[in-house]
């Protein structure tokens, strides 16, 4: 059965550094989300990306964030200079075809901020 | 933002009972759905709702997208060890792309 997938399972940076976490969304889906979730948090919408430009952002999703599809298949995930509340798990997501609302998300990246 | 109470926060319960958790909204969502997250993993869709009214089922699961639009509920049979974790309930808003999420029930099965 088609997956969402993530790399890395767990990135650790240092404050002020940047990150870019990768996705790879089901093959025939067309909409991309990320999400992130704070330890013992809810889950909690960051961004979602259509025909190739952000159909919709939350105020999380700062100056500081980007998203990008560089290629036919992946679907990245920056954050220019990294901040201890940055640290959290990030869920990529994809939906499309007939279910067009059905999200399924990835395992995520734990990303730790020290 | 759009906030979903969920509730309960945490359910003990035996083995084989049946578990029923809801959801509701000061809003009306469009869409409800329901996933499952283990620890350490992504949340995975359990059932997906989509008409005022609607009862799916998935199995042992049945969930209820409410009449009013703001609420639903999720119903699991005959609990089984393997149905511990966590449950969300996460909506969505007219012409948005976004899921609000809820705070999640955590379920816990005593042997």
């Amino acid at each position: 059965e088609p997956e969402v997938t993530q790399t890395p399972s767990h990135q650790v940076t240092q404050m002020g550094q940047e990150v870019i976490l990768r996705c790879v969304p089901i093959s025939n889906h067309l909409y991309f989300y990320w999400y992130r979730q704070i330890l013992g948090q809810k889950v909690e919408f960051l961004v979602s990306f259509y025909n190739n430009e952000i159909s919709e952002k939350s105020e999380i999703f700062d100056d500081q964030f980007s998203v990008e599809r560089p290629d036919g298949s992946n679907f990245t995930l920056k954050i220019r200079s990294t901040k201890l509340e940055d640290s959290a798990m990030y869920f990529c997501a994809s939906s499309g075809g007939q279910a067009l609302y059905e999200q399924y998300f990835g395992p995520g990246t734990r990303l730790t901020v020290t | 933002g759009q906030q979903l109470n969920q509730s309960p926060q945490s359910m003990f319960i035996q083995e084989g009972e049946d578990v029923s958790m809801n959801c509701t909204s000061s809003s009306i969502f469009n869409t409800w759905l329901w996933y499952k997250q283990d620890p350490g993993e992504g949340p995975v869709l359990l059932i997906a709702l989509y008409k005022a009214g609607e009862l799916t089922s998935n199995g042992r699961l049945t969930a209820q997208f409410g009449i009013t639009r703001k609420d639903s509920f999720l119903n699991i049979s005959a609990s089984i060890p393997s149905d511990v974790g966590i449950y969300f309930c996460a909506g969505r808003e007219g012409g948005a792309d976004g899921l609000t999420f809820g705070k999640g029930t955590h379920l816990i099965i005593q042997p």
